[in-house]
């Protein structure tokens, strides 16, 4: 099973800001096979990067993804308002398919 | 527009069961695979179950497996996951998702409540 280890797991910022969020994968994933999802309470996640790097449709281009390998990014240029979520890497490149652990990014 | 809308949550005792079902329109639903991933309280996101877009591949987290059964009817454009002999740890938020093994998860259902107590 591929364990994907998200850091750090709560990010204080503030709006405007820059987000620096990292997920390690257990083992090398396909770049293809790389996500990354939004939630917010109450709502289910909303797919923000796949393949790594490529913005989702609607998706602002504050949010960026980056890495390879074992080792990917995803990036939030400044904050908004409405930034403030749990964020969930993912990849589905072999079964079982897994979730990180989520990082948290609260208002500071 | 996608949308997936699931049905079939509720209350159920320990060793009970329920079918969860899942409405798909606004794609070609047979043409997908297709998961359920659930979310328990407070906690993060748990892949359950695939199938592939004919419904002869599945797959199943050892927490599920033996217990939950995961089918489609690509007629009816319906998704659907058995649940049997569910247990208090299998109380969660369920979520239907259009993508899974090697295809990018890129919608959701809104989430349906399973509750598993006495």
């Amino acid at each position: 099973e591929i364990v994907l280890t998200q850091s750090p797991g709560t990010l204080s910022l503030s709006p405007g800001e820059r987000a620096t969020l990292s997920c390690r994968a257990s083992q090398s994933i396909s770049s293809s096979y790389l996500a990354w999802y939004q939630q917010k309470p109450g709502q289910a996640p909303r797919l923000l990067i796949y393949g790594a790097s490529g913005r989702a449709t609607g998706i602002p281009d504050r949010f960026s993804g980056s890495g390879s390998g074992t080792d990917f990014t995803l990036t939030i240029s400044r904050l908004e308002p409405e930034d403030f979520a749990v964020y969930y890497c993912h990849q589905c490149d072999s079964l079982p398919i897994t979730f990180g652990q989520g990082t948290r990014v609260e208002i500071k | 527009e996608v949308q997936l809308v699931e049905s079939g949550g509720g209350l159920v005792q320990p060793g009970g069961s329920l079918r969860l079902s899942c409405a798909a329109s606004g794609f070609t639903f047979s043409s997908y695979t297709m998961s359920w991933v659930r979310q328990a309280p407070g906690k993060g996101l748990e892949r359950v179950s695939g199938i592939g877009d004919s419904g002869t591949a599945t797959s199943y987290a050892d927490s599920v497996k033996g217990r939950f059964t995961i089918s489609r009817d690509n007629s009816k454009n319906t998704l659907y996951l058995q649940m049997n002999s569910l247990r208090a740890e299998d109380t969660a938020v369920y979520y239907c998702a259009k993508g899974g093994l090697r295809v990018v998860t890129d919608h959701w259902g809104q989430g349906i409540l399973v509750t598993v107590t006495s």
